[in-house]
């Protein structure tokens, strides 16, 4: 299993552009989620999925979309990039978010000049 | 907003020593876990605790749990250098919102070879 796949590791987008964060995972998780990660901040919930079809926002959204086509991929969207975006970006999944831990991706690091 | 909060916030010690985190967070839970991050990587799962468990062992982990008190510790026992790294607590409420794992600021551990 590769576990949680996330790319690209590194983006540096221009203000206002648009860019697709991928997130993959090979475990037949059913939740998924996106959280971003800041200095001092800790890590925060952007979206979540329980499972194919079914997405909610979590409590940093604006500015962010995801889709949940399928249950492997839950990709996060930056609709006009802010340099307020800039984060290290983690996707992390579980098979039930009630009572197991998370696994997360490698992260992506992206800056928005 | 922050749920669980760690202290200390960084945290100095000799290899061989043992180390202790400390969780407070604020609402009832369902459960609590504990992750580590070494530098620039993801998140690694060691231990999820359920609210109505005190203690609980992994390897050279123990963590304990007191939901009168709402706080939680993560001792490390007999630390070597490789345990250097970032450690989180997360909690998941036991209310509606519970979807949701919060995540704590974090205490960096440095171990000193």
């Amino acid at each position: 299993n590769a576990g949680v796949t996330q790319t690209p590791k590194f983006q540096v987008l221009k203000t206002g552009q648009s860019m697709t964060l991928q997130c993959a995972q090979d475990m037949n998780h059913e939740y998924m989620s996106w959280y971003r990660q800041d200095p001092g901040m800790g890590l925060r919930l952007i979206h979540y999925s329980v499972g194919a079809g079914i997405t909610d926002q979590g409590e940093v959204p604006n500015g962010y979309n995801v889709s949940r086509s399928t249950t492997e991929d839950f990709p996060l969207r930056l609709l006009s990039a802010a340099p307020s975006q800039t984060s290290v970006y983690f996707c992390a999944s579980s098979y039930d978010w009630r009572v197991d831990g998370y696994t997360f991706g490698s992260g992506t690091r992206l800056t928005v000049v | 907003s922050q749920q669980g909060e760690e202290d200390p916030q960084a945290l100095s010690i000799q290899e061989g020593e043992n180390a202790t985190m400390n969780c407070s967070y604020k609402t009832s839970i369902n459960n609590l876990q504990w992750y580590r991050q070494n530098s620039g990587r993801g998140l690694v799962h060691l231990i999820l605790i359920r609210s109505n468990e005190r203690e609980k062992h992994s390897g050279r982990l123990r963590v304990t749990l007191d939901t009168s008190k709402k706080s939680s510790s993560l001792l490390i026992t007999a630390s070597r250098a490789a345990d250097t790294a970032s450690y989180f607590c997360a909690t998941r409420d036991s209310g509606g919102s519970n979807y949701k794992l919060t995540f704590g600021k974090g205490t960096l551990l440095t171990v000193n070879p």
